[in-house]
């Protein structure tokens, strides 16, 4: 089955730690994106690529940093330097072009840091 | 930045049509309306998208107003899995990202 998965589902980091969460997808699609949701919000784009080895900031990508080696695979590093670390974390793929706002997205990854 | 209007919450009963409302009053000749869905700790699914004409498939129908101002989802039969967070987003070709409000928490009640 093709699809985005995200590992953890949850995950605990004390605080002044990094972490680094997973996406990987095997839809074949040249884009990916990482959102964050806050209780009660909607999402926010934290980061974006459009194609292997390039990347761009998204509206908040202060506190985070990512790479884009494969095509399948995105991850997210949540630095010590981001305030307010704790949240939900959802991946998402495109295949771009006219259909990059068909988003596929991942189950999400709940960030809690204490 | 929020280029829609939704309410916040609405209520449905089970098996029958669920019409969301969307107000983009100033939606532009080269945007596109977008409506997504996010079920409770779920990641948000994309349901379904138009420009100007109306839409159908396998899971909704999007009908625009003729000066593309507001737009109507409409799930025919809800049921209880349609219970969700709804989200009408405008996006204009070229831009970088979609922009998730707070959408409607649509309840679907047996």
């Amino acid at each position: 089955d093709g699809g985005i998965t995200q590992s953890p589902k949850y995950l605990f980091r004390k605080e002044g730690q990094n972490v680094t969460l997973s996406c990987e997808q095997n839809l074949n699609h040249d884009a990916m994106y990482w959102y964050r949701q806050d209780p009660g919000q909607g999402l926010r784009l934290i980061y974006y690529s459009q194609i292997v080895n390039d990347f761009q900031k998204g509206d908040i990508a202060e506190g985070y940093s990512v790479s884009r080696e494969k095509k399948e695979s995105f991850p997210l590093t949540v630095t010590s330097a981001q305030k307010n670390p704790t949240a939900f974390y959802l991946c998402a793929s495109s295949i771009g072009g006219e259909l990059t706002y068909e988003q596929y997205f991942g189950p999400g990854t709940r960030l809690t840091v204490t | 930045d929020a280029k829609t209007t939704q309410p916040p919450s609405m209520d449905c009963a089970e098996g029958r049509a669920a019409n969301l409302p969307c107000n983009h009053s100033t939606i532009s000749g080269n945007e596109y309306v977008y409506w997504y869905r996010q079920i409770h700790s779920q990641g948000p699914q994309y349901i379904i998208h138009g420009l100007k004409n109306n839409e159908t498939n396998e899971m909704a129908s999007l009908i625009i107003t003729e000066d593309r101002k507001s737009s109507t989802l409409i799930l025919p039969h809800a049921t209880l899995r349609d219970t969700a967070v709804y989200y009408c987003i405008v996006v204009q070709t070229g831009a970088n990202n979609l922009f998730f409000g707070t959408g409607t928490r649509l309840t679907v009640i047996p």
